[in-house]
């Protein structure tokens, strides 16, 4: 199965408009996080927010929020006030602990959102 | 550097042939990993290091791929006797530490991008 699940190969959003990304996780641990980043054209991945597993309210960074539905698992991303800078591809992606403590440390990537934002 | 620096960007092999793909972490950063990115798919884990003891090498496709990261910083993917399927992006990131493992950021490069003929 899918760890991470983005059903949405390509998004379209009017310029100033707020736009959601979905994200669905799959994982058995109880402690892990939740990534969102972004990858333009240049190629690199751009850290945006950060969820934890525990953390209570839904995060918040700039014009990016996470919809965080624990008992769901899922972890939408909402872009507000949409730009012409934010087409781009949009990954959602999960590290998850390993029982004894240590830690995982990689990501698990979904496929990817395509994000076009039209004037 | 300000960021993590990989080369090259570019790089045509024919099959068969070895590559050698660089990455310069950012300065002071314990984690190192390296991701292949097939054309239209997200990233996927290849190796994981911290400081110069590569703790993970669970992703990496075969024995053709090795990484090393000699003295802690500096990192070199190499993939020998290269193959058709191993066209894709590769892409490394860097953090600060393993401490905080769960929120810690991982800041990537711009990737090498691999074709092989």
């Amino acid at each position: 199965a899918q760890k991470i699940t983005q059903t949405q190969p390509g998004m379209f959003v009017q310029e100033k408009e707020a736009v959601t990304l979905d994200c669905t996780y799959d994982t058995s641990d109880q402690s892990y996080g939740l990534f969102w980043y972004k990858q333009p054209s240049s190629g690199e991945m751009i850290f945006l927010i950060y969820q934890g597993s525990y953390d209570e309210q839904n995060a918040t960074e700039g014009r990016y929020s996470l919809n965080f539905q624990k008992a769901r698992k899922s972890a939408n991303l909402v872009i507000s006030a949409s730009q012409l800078g934010d087409s781009a591809m949009y990954f959602c992606a999960m590290r998850e602990g390993r029982g004894s403590g240590a830690g995982s440390y990689q990501l698990t990537f979904g496929k990817g959102t395509k994000l076009s934002v039209i004037p | 550097g300000a960021g993590v620096s990989q080369s090259p960007r570019y790089k045509v092999a024919k099959r068969g042939q070895d590559v050698a793909l660089r990455c310069d972490p950012i300065s002071g950063h314990v984690s190192l990993f390296w991701y292949q990115q097939a054309l239209g798919q997200g990233p996927e884990f290849l190796t994981y290091f911290q400081n110069e003891a590569q703790l993970d090498k669970s992703g990496l496709p075969s024995d053709r791929f090795f990484a090393e990261r000699p003295e802690g910083s500096v990192s070199t993917l190499k993939i020998q006797r290269t193959q058709q399927e191993d066209s894709a992006v590769y892409l490394c990131a860097s953090s600060l530490s393993s401490a905080g493992w769960r929120n810690t950021e991982a800041f990537f490069g711009q990737g090498t991008r691999l074709t092989v003929v």
